[in-house]
């Protein structure tokens, strides 16, 4: 295993409240990603970060906000969950080398009521 | 705004049947990946095609990038149960690892003994 640890595996949170997900390497990877999926839509990038305290929005970061303050742990935060948030979430980091692709981790499934 | 289509969403088969997944798009990506997901884990890469006209084989697997780099396909021949989970593919944009993947809707497989 490539070494990638989501936490938690999976959350239920009430509406307006702030929720971090933790995403873990041991690969010391520089690059790390957070996509979120749902059905019909496949996986989207939400946020990336190309290294410590370098981090850019992706395709859906309306509401969500990131932080790397270490090589090995991305931090996702939703500032104030909503409904729309529900989802399942996934941290990634590249396989690295001269392979193209991605290790995803197992994913946080994060229910809002 | 979902840039690859993927054919078809949901396809059940018996065992030793043959069958193929499109993925298709108008842009043209560096590199096209296909991933497999089991329920409840991050999706696994197959394989990557970053050559138009490029094939290549993972046993009963067969995948192959477009002349063009706008589409994919994969074939599967003489499918088994364990054959059976969700296909994904995803395309990359720009060169190396950027991450910035862009995903099709997925094609779950069910493979009947």
């Amino acid at each position: 295993d490539a070494g990638i640890t989501q936490s938690p595996r999976h959350k239920v949170t009430e509406t307006g409240t702030p929720v971090t997900l933790r995403c873990h390497q041991t690969e010391n990877h520089r690059y790390m990603y957070w996509y979120r999926q749902d059905p019909g839509h496949g996986l989207r990038l939400i946020h990336y970060s190309y290294g410590v305290k370098d981090t850019d929005k992706g395709e859906v970061s309306d509401g969500y906000s990131v932080s790397r303050s270490k090589t090995e742990d991305f931090l996702l935060t939703l500032e104030s969950a909503t409904s729309s948030q529900t989802s399942v979430y996934f941290c990634a980091i590249s396989i690295g080398g001269t392979v193209y692709g991605y290790t995803f981790g197992s994913g946080t499934r994060l229910t809002v009521v | 705004t979902q840039l690859l289509e993927q054919s078809p969403q949901f396809l059940s088969i018996q065992e030793g049947e043959n069958l193929t997944v499109y993925c298709n798009s108008s842009s043209v990506f560096s590199s096209l990946q296909w991933y497999r997901q089991e329920p409840g884990e991050g999706p696994v890469l197959l394989v990557t095609v970053v050559t138009g006209g490029e094939v290549k084989k993972l046993k009963r697997l067969t995948f192959q990038f477009g002349d063009a780099r706008k589409d994919s396909s994969l074939h599967i021949t003489a499918a088994q149960p364990g054959d059976t989970g969700l296909y994904l593919c995803a395309g990359e944009k720009g060169s190396g690892n950027t991450g910035k993947l862009i995903f099709g809707q997925g094609t779950t497989l069910q493979v009947k003994p």
